[in-house]
């Protein structure tokens, strides 16, 4: 069975300060998908990491892949409140089929 | 026009009626995605068409009928549903560039079963 797994599942953390969500997956997949939502919004696409080494940035989020370890990381740099949302992974082993993971809830307090 | 559209946004029916989901891009993308997501929890796939026809179901009951009419539109045709069916319903469409597949979101249905 197909296992998508992020660590942690919940996270608060202060304004200014640095942190990283974990996703590790169980098959083999050299693609990972970030994605963000805002509470009763939809999926806003984050990043598409297309090979193992791959490194993308966007503003105060690094996402990166280790497709040997099975594992991305999401780094957050001096969180801001409006980072406040829900962070999916994803991959694509086969075809079209997404596969998510359990979600991490980040919560940036002042 | 890079968006996937959802009607209606929010829907409340009896465990009775009949109801559907309607789905619509104009991206020129050949597939296309039924997901349902309860709170705090990610998404799960129901169905996938490709090159509208269905081709995945991920063992979603009868009681949820999906219909692909033409490459733009997607439907979700909803009869005799449960409480806990209740939940966000989204769909999506995804075009593959170079091998890579990249996935766009509709807004969702709020769908509420009473």
């Amino acid at each position: 069975e197909l296992k998508v797994e992020q660590n942690p599942l919940f996270l608060s953390m202060q304004e200014g300060k640095n942190y990283t969500i974990y996703c590790n997956y169980s098959t083999t997949s050299d693609r990972l998908y970030w994605y963000r939502q805002d509470p009763g919004k939809s999926l806003e696409s984050l990043f598409v990491l297309l090979s193992n080494g791959a490194v993308k940035q966007e503003g105060r989020l690094m996402a990166s892949l280790d497709t040997k370890a099975r594992l991305s990381t999401l780094h957050i740099t001096a969180a801001v409140h409006d980072l406040s949302a829900t962070y999916f992974c994803a991959v694509v082993p086969t075809g079209n089929q997404f596969y998510f993971g359990t979600g991490t809830s980040l919560t940036v307090i002042p | 026009d890079t968006e996937v559209t959802q009607t209606p946004k929010h829907l409340v029916m009896g465990m009775t009626n009949k109801k559907s989901l309607k789905c619509e891009q104009h991206m020129g993308h050949r597939a296309m995605y039924w997901y349902k997501q309860k709170a705090k929890k990610p998404p799960e796939l129901m169905f996938v068409y490709s090159y509208e026809k269905l081709s995945i179901n991920e063992s979603v009951p009868s009681r949820f009928s999906p219909e692909c009419p033409n490459s733009s539109l997607l439907n979700l045709h909803l009869h005799a549903l449960q409480p806990e069916d209740s939940a966000l319903y989204l769909c999506a469409s995804s075009l593959r560039l170079a091998g890579v597949y990249e996935q766009y979101f509709g807004p969702g249905t709020r769908l509420t079963v009473t």
